[in-house]
Formats: C-alpha cells, structure tokens, sequence
C-alpha cells in the first residue's frame, strides 16, 4: 500500500464549477498534510494546509481532513482555467530526524472553457 | 519573504563532471531539504538537513554530496552522474522539527546528464 494515495486523474471539470481532489494516507501518525500545486516544468507551490479535523477555507480553496478516515481532501470553488495543474497531496511525519513530507503522485485537473 | 532561491535553473553535465546545484533562502528556517523529481512523478526526498547537520539521508548514492555550509544555504555536489539522474532537482526549507510547519520549494534545477 502506497504511503499517500491519489487518484491521477485526470479530473475534468467545467469552468465555474467545484473541483474535488482526494487523498488517502497509510499513517496514522501523520501529523499535518499539505496541497500543492504544480503547473508543467515548475516547482511545487504551497496553496493549502491542514493540521486539525475538519474544514479550513481559504479563498476559493477548502481544505478537509478527517483523521480517522485517513482522509484528506481539497475543494476548488468557481475553478477556472488557470487552476489547471497537477495537485499534490503531502503528509508530514515528525520523525527523530525531522520531518519527512512524502507526496501522493498527484491529481492532474483540467478546467475547460 | 517565503523565497527560496535555486541555482542554476537549468544544468547539462557529462558524466565524468563534477557541478554543484545551490540553493539559499532567508526565511530563517533550520530545516532545508533535497528533493528529486522525475516527469511526471511526485517529488521524492532525498536528505534532510536540521541546524545544519544531515539527519536524513534516503539512501541516496555516493555520487550525490549535500553540504550546509550554513544556516541559510544548501549545496547539492554532483559527481560522476549517469543519464538516469536527469530529473528536477528541488531545495525545500522549513521550520525544524516541527509537526505543522510548511515546506516552501525553490523553483528547482533542471538537470540532464548526457
């Protein structure tokens, strides 16, 4: 079983609409998850994290976890074309030597006109 | 400032080459790390340095030296590369050794070995 689980996609949706992104993790003792977003030859951009159960909203963006679940989750409202990317989903463990951030493959959105 | 800067952005190197990637950021984070990317795969990690020593190294070949000169900066010292160590080659920096701290990424080197 993979450490961080997402489905590659891709997810189409139209302009305007609400894109869900899913993610599952293996380790319980995964401490705080991170989405990331990445357009085609760039490097990741932090958009959202999440340490606590529940929902956390930011922008356009929401953000849900449910830990006993293993559940992870990144909501894009009134998405549009330039949030098409490939989203990753990371978890973070605390270990003796630091933290360890291990990445899903990701999710590869496309918003179409 | 959540920068972290990369240098150089693009690398071609034969294999009996010696380069180094460099990367800097003044955030103020003891935690800098090295991650590889392959197209279309995830970011893999590589080593993890926290208060300027090595505290995670995955297993990573010899041919690939990091250094922490000092708070602020990271090295990556690459010596005799094969062609499958063409990938993108990401700096990361955060808080050390703390649970809910965010990773920032540079925006990495491009590196062909030929």
């Amino acid at each position: 079983q993979k450490e961080v689980e997402q489905n590659s996609g891709p997810l189409s949706v139209p302009e305007g609409a609400i894109a869900s992104l899913n993610c599952t993790y293996s380790d319980r003792g995964s401490q705080s998850f991170f989405w990331y977003r990445q357009y085609s030859g760039k490097s990741p951009e932090l958009i959202m994290f999440i340490y606590s159960n529940g929902d956390k909203e930011d922008g356009r963006f929401t953000a849900q976890l449910n830990k006993a679940s293993q559940y992870v989750s990144l909501l894009i409202r009134d998405s549009q074309p330039s949030d098409s990317a490939t989203y990753l989903c990371a978890v973070n463990i605390l270990t003796g030597g630091g933290n360890k951030l291990t990445f899903g493959t990701g999710t590869q959105l496309k918003v179409e006109l | 400032d959540t920068e972290v800067t990369q240098t150089p952005k693009h690398l071609v190197m034969g294999m009996t080459n010696k380069k180094s990637l460099k990367c800097e950021q003044h955030m103020g984070h003891r935690a800098m790390y090295w991650y590889k990317q392959k197209a279309k795969k995830p970011p893999e990690l590589m080593f993890v340095y926290s208060y300027e020593k090595l505290s995670i190294n995955e297993s990573v070949p010899s041919r690939f030296s990091p250094e922490c000169p000092n708070s602020s900066l990271l090295n990556l010292h690459l010596h005799a590369l094969q062609p499958e160590d063409s990938a993108l080659y990401l700096c990361a920096s955060s808080q050390v050794k703390q649970a809910n701290t965010e990773a920032f990424f540079g925006q990495g080197t491009r590196l062909t070995v030929v």
